[in-house]
């Protein structure tokens, strides 16, 4: 099946640094990537959706300046939180989509800001 | 916001028995989606479900549909200790091309 894989898995960072989150699709091209953070306990909050060669449309809240993303080819999304401080601590998951309905997603990555 | 609402918030069970859980949703889908979490790592695609359809298979999984009461089931059979995580329903956002919104979840445990 599809496979998506997020890079770094955890990381932990000081307050007023950026972080850098990669996902790629490992097998198939995605012309779609769909970004999520997720709280402890809580359901996945889409943040913004990343189309390759353009920019990305962001979710009403998400502040686009605080969260950058590009998605420079048909297998990697970035998204870099900027200027990271502990209320951004959370899970953020990407998903990619081919064609079809189905999102797949990456095995998420933790970020603790101290 | 949310699209979906889940419940229970959560379930526990004995290994074999079966586990029913439910998702409602509030405007018209196309189809709806259920995911599976296990407790910090990504979502696992379970199964589509067309909104022509009422009923889907897939091995131990049973998935109904209703649109009219805009509701769906997920039913776990014969469950396992393996099937411990946490499920959520996913319908795409009205008109929101292919973005999805998700339910709020349901913690399954599967004790032995």
């Amino acid at each position: 099946g599809a496979v998506v894989s997020q890079h770094p898995s955890w990381v932990i960072c000081k307050s007023g640094t950026s972080v850098k989150i990669e996902c790629r699709s490992l097998d198939f091209q995605a012309t779609t990537m769909f970004w999520y953070r997720q709280f402890p306990k809580q359901s996945l909050m889409l943040m913004a959706t990343s189309n390759e060669g353009s920019k990305a449309t962001y979710e009403q809240g998400v502040e686009k300046d605080k969260f950058l993303i590009n998605h420079a080819s048909l297998t990697l999304s970035t998204l870099t939180v900027t200027s990271a401080h502990p209320e951004d601590s959370s899970f953020y998951i990407c998903s990619a989509r081919q064609t079809s309905d189905t999102q797949y997603f990456g095995p998420g990555t933790r970020l603790t800001v101290l | 916001s949310q699209q979906g609402e889940e419940d229970p918030q959560a379930l526990s069970i004995q290994e074999g028995e079966n586990a029913t859980m439910n998702c409602s949703y509030k405007t018209s889908i196309n189809n709806l989606q259920w995911y599976r979490q296990n407790s910090g790592r990504g979502l696992v695609h379970l199964i589509l479900i067309r909104s022509n359809e009422r009923e889907k298979h897939s091995g131990r999984l049973r998935v109904t549909l209703d649109t009219s009461k805009k509701s769906s089931s997920l039913l776990i059979t014969a469950s396992r200790a393996a099937d411990t995580a946490s499920y959520f329903c996913a319908t795409p956002l009205r008109g929101g091309g292919n973005k999805l919104t998700f339910g709020t979840g349901t913690q399954l445990k599967v004790e032995l």
